[in-house]
This record gives C-alpha cells, sequence and structure tokens, in this order.
C-alpha cells in the first residue's frame, strides 16, 4: 500500500506571498492532520480534517487554511507569508474506525513534509 | 488532553538496551499510548502503540504499569541507525488526530 504523499518536497518563497501545499493520504484513510515543525518549536499541531470538516485545530492564526476533499486529499494554505514559516509541514493521514464497545486504536502515518523557505 | 513528559535527551552504545520513560500522570481512560521516532527532515514514523501492561513488536517493547500514569519504550540492542528523536504520545482513540507532541527524547547512540 501506497504511504502518504506530499507535494512539492521543497518551496522557496518570499514575504507576503501565498503557498498551497497538498497531502494524499494512505488509501482508504479519512482523517488528515497537520503538522508545523520548526527547530525552535518542535512539532506544533495545525489542524484536523475528517471527511472534508474540520474536526481540530490547533493555536495558528488564520493565514494557516486548509481543505479536505472528497477522496480524502488535502490541501494547507498560508497566505502572506513571514519569514518565521519556514519550517517543514508534515502531513499525517489515519483511519478513524467507530466501534461500538470495542475500543478502536489509531495511528498517524505521516508522509514525507514540504521544506518551505520564506526569504 | 494528557500532558507527556520525557528525558531531553540520552546517550547510549552500540548493542546496549535503551529504555526511554515518559510520564503522563493525566492519563484519561480511553487513551492509548503511542511512540514514534522522527529522523531528521523525515516525517514521524510510528514505531508501538499499547493501552496497559507489556506490548511488543518486531522493533521494540512498550511497558506500562497498572496505574498507566508512565510507559517505557524499550529499543532492544541498539545500533547507530536508532539515533533519533523518539516522542510519546497520549490520545483518545477517537480523537486522537489533536495530538500535542512534546520535545521527544533526542537518542544518540555512539559505536
Amino acid at each position: 500500500k501506497a504511504g502518504v504523499t506530499q507535494t512539492p518536497r521543497y518551496l522557496i518563497k518570499t514575504r507576503g506571498q501565498q503557498v498551497t501545499l497538498s497531502c494524499s493520504p494512505i488509501s482508504g484513510h479519512r482523517s488528515v492532520s497537520w503538522y508545523q515543525q520548526t527547530p525552535g518549536q518542535g512539532l506544533q499541531f495545525l489542524f484536523e480534517y475528517f471527511s472534508e470538516t474540520q474536526r481540530n485545530k490547533g493555536n495558528f492564526p488564520g493565514r494557516f487554511s486548509g481543505r479536505q476533499f472528497s477522496n480524502s486529499r488535502s490541501e494547507m494554505n498560508v497566505s502572506t507569508l513571514e519569514l518565521g514559516d519556514s519550517a517543514l509541514y508534515l502531513c499525517a493521514s489515519s483511519f478513524l474506525v467507530s466501534g461500538t464497545g470495542i475500543l478502536s486504536v489509531n495511528t498517524q502515518y505521516f508522509g514525507p513534509g514540504t521544506r518551505l523557505t520564506v526569504l | 488532553l494528557a500532558k507527556t513528559t520525557q528525558p531531553i535527551s540520552m546517550d547510549s552504545y552500540e548493542g546496549q538496551e535503551v529504555n526511554i520513560t515518559c510520564s503522563h500522570n493525566n492519563i484519561a481512560t480511553n487513551d492509548y499510548i503511542t511512540w514514534y521516532q522522527q529522523f531528521p527532515s523525515q516525517g514521524p514514523r510510528f514505531i508501538i502503540q499499547g493501552y496497559k501492561t507489556k506490548v511488543t513488536n518486531e522493533v521494540a517493547s512498550l511497558f506500562i504499569p497498572a496505574d498507566r500514569k508512565s510507559s517505557t519504550l524499550s529499543l532492544p540492542r541498539v545500533s547507530l541507525s536508532d539515533t533519533a528523536v523518539y516522542y510519546c504520545l497520549v490520545g483518545d482513540q477517537y480523537n486522537n488526530n489533536d495530538m500535542r507532541f512534546g520535545a521527544g527524547t533526542r537518542l544518540t547512540v555512539k559505536p
């Protein structure tokens, strides 16, 4: 089974521009989460989408947004880029199973990330 | 969300067993404990997950005491390639995607 893919792998932008990153989850996975990783702040949760709906959101400004399509593919957009947005952006997918009386266990599978550099 | 506490760094030598302990005093009844491994410039990789007692797979073992307020990841006979950052996460299996990664434990394996 193919893993999580992210495009592009590397991106260079200048301040004030906007950027769109794409994530294709593992086939069958319905949940996609996005993370930002920087040396200073570590791995920080951005948001999570499940069935085209944003289910959880981290503590990031409104310049960071995302969406999920009916095929579970997801995009995240960062508008008005700032130097501090330079980071590795990671996407993770998981397969949520609702159980009745049975504990369902979820695991996140991460993609290779998109390295964004803002100049 | 249960907060986790891990050592910032650990050193070991090739061939040794490494145990990394994670504290999660406020773990909830529905929470599972998951460990990830991350190499530089790569996404975290799932290692092991458990709810209670002991779980073992081909890569590691996870020991969880009865009170579940801590857990220990055990890596048998580490090699240089096990040098990485290891994250412990605790989350509700129905809402686990709001996961908060801590700083993790930077394990350095020396020859």
